[in-house]
């Protein structure tokens, strides 16, 4: 059982390259989210789902887009990444959207674009 | 912009102290309020979900409190133990099912 897994574990990009960051779990969970965590600042929600086939935007989706095809995988992409990006990114997933849901979270992705 | 507040920021306490820190949040459109656990390169680890006013939970030495009417929540911890060192995140999840995170409390336990 390997919970929240992340891929890649480090990445670094130039200024207007494309990326994807893939996060899977094995917990047949429904929700899905995608964090970002910069230094001063809490986890920020950029985009999550509530199911496969949905997705909906967080506190801070500008420049990014999801994907939820499969129901263990949640896709985080960069178009055309800028140095504000630079951050670690954390994926979560919970059960469902009740009230006593906790978040299982996973390794976290350190990007850094240049 | 919904503000979610932590206090202190840092914290270093003798091993076998008592401590608590504070998570402030709004008051309205509340849903839910989380206590993560966050170990130096590990990943948050949910200590506590609360959702009614008065709740309070107790995991070992651990303990947390809730008032959704003003708007806090308190989490103690009893005889701190240096395996106690980490950030300890809140977040508040609101009716729109959408979790909005303090910047967390970093605990140091010196032994």
């Amino acid at each position: 059982n390997a919970g929240v897994t992340q891929t890649p574990k480090f990445r670094v990009l130039k200024t207007g390259q494309s990326m994807t960051l893939l996060c899977a779990q094995d917990m047949n969970h429904e929700y899905m989210y995608w964090y970002r965590q910069d230094p001063g600042m809490g986890l920020r929600l950029i985009h999550y789902s509530v199911g496969e086939g949905t997705t909906a935007k967080g506190e801070v989706p500008d420049g990014y887009n999801v994907s939820r095809l499969k129901k263990q995988n949640f896709l985080l992409g960069l178009e055309s990444a800028a140095p504000s990006q630079t951050s670690v990114y954390f994926c979560a997933s919970s059960t469902q959207g009740s009230r006593l849901d906790e978040q299982y979270f996973g390794p976290g992705t350190r990007l850094t674009v240049t | 912009i919904l503000n979610v507040e932590q206090s202190p920021q840092s914290l270093h306490v003798q091993e076998g102290d008592s401590t608590n820190f504070t998570c402030s949040f709004p008051s309205s459109n509340f849903y839910a309020l989380h206590w993560y656990r966050w170990e130096t390169a590990k990943s948050p680890e949910a200590l506590f979900v609360m959702t009614l006013n008065g709740d309070e939970k107790k995991k070992g030495r651990i303990s947390a409190t809730l008032n959704t009417k003003e708007g806090y929540s308190y989490l103690y911890i009893k005889g701190s133990q240096p395996e106690d060192s980490a950030t300890y995140l809140c977040a508040f999840k609101n009716t729109g099912n959408q979790f909005y995170f303090g910047t967390g409390t970093s605990l140091t336990v010196i032994p």
